[in-house]
């Protein structure tokens, strides 16, 4: 089956850290660029970050830049988001997702997410 | 960055009838690089259009876009009990991409 299998999130102190991992299978995962998008509650979408496929490059949004770091281990299909210096307003769910089409940003794969809560 | 809004913020109709949604883009949309997604409560969003106008995979035909540039529409001809979701769009035709803030369509 093709799919995206976030886990790791949970309750986080503002300040502290957590671990995201994206776990793939049913497609050629060494092949595909991955992005993380983040839904506050009650909010819409928000693109956070993405990877390559190889792993060589990666981006951030300016509201995650310094404190995100995204990786990947292709040996074991799987995306990680390592989130550091968490803050409130960094209280969503996560979902990874696959893009449709190389070389264009949307997507036809998303994982079910993972909630992150960011509160002391 | 490109801010798209949403319009209405709540649409509320009742099965069988017609649905359309609004997308406006603060500057013009690269190559009409717009998407949009329908999302269900607890579900991870769901690719309907791709470019503006290309239905996605498995996508039904009562499902359709439209639109270039700022503006951009997605209609539902007739909506089924299951269409009643909230509707994003994004751009993804300059970096960052960006999404709307969503259009819940409600039975009524």
């Amino acid at each position: 089956e093709v799919q995206l299998v976030e886990s790791g999130g949970g309750l986080a102190q503002p300040g502290g850290s957590l671990r995201l991992s994206c776990a793939a299978s049913g497609f050629t995962f060494s092949s595909n660029a991955i992005n993380w998008v983040r839904q506050a509650p009650g909010k819409g979408l928000e693109w956070v970050s993405r990877i390559s496929s190889g792993g060589g490059s990666t981006y951030y949004a300016d509201s995650v830049k310094g404190r995100f770091t995204i990786s990947r281990d292709n040996s074991k299909n799987t995306v990680y988001l390592q989130m550091n210096n968490l803050r409130a307003e960094d209280t969503a769910v996560y979902y990874c997702a696959k893009r449709a089409v190389a070389g264009l940003w949307y997507y036809d794969l998303w994982g079910r997410g993972t909630l992150v809560t960011v509160s002391s | 960055e490109i801010v798209l809004t949403q319009s209405p913020g709540t649409l509320s109709l009742s099965p069988g009838e017609r649905a359309t949604l609004s997308c406006r883009a603060s500057q013009s949309v690269s190559s009409n690089y717009l998407a949009w997604y329908q999302q269900k409560p607890g579900q991870a969003p769901r690719l309907l259009i791709s470019g503006a106008s290309s239905r996605a995979t498995g996508i039904p035909d009562r499902f359709s876009g439209s639109g270039s540039g700022t503006d951009f529409t997605l209609t539902i001809s007739r909506l089924e009990p299951e269409d009643f979701a909230v509707y994003y769009c994004q751009q993804y035709g300059s970096p960052p991409q960006t999404f709307g803030q969503g259009t819940k369509v409600e039975i009524k």
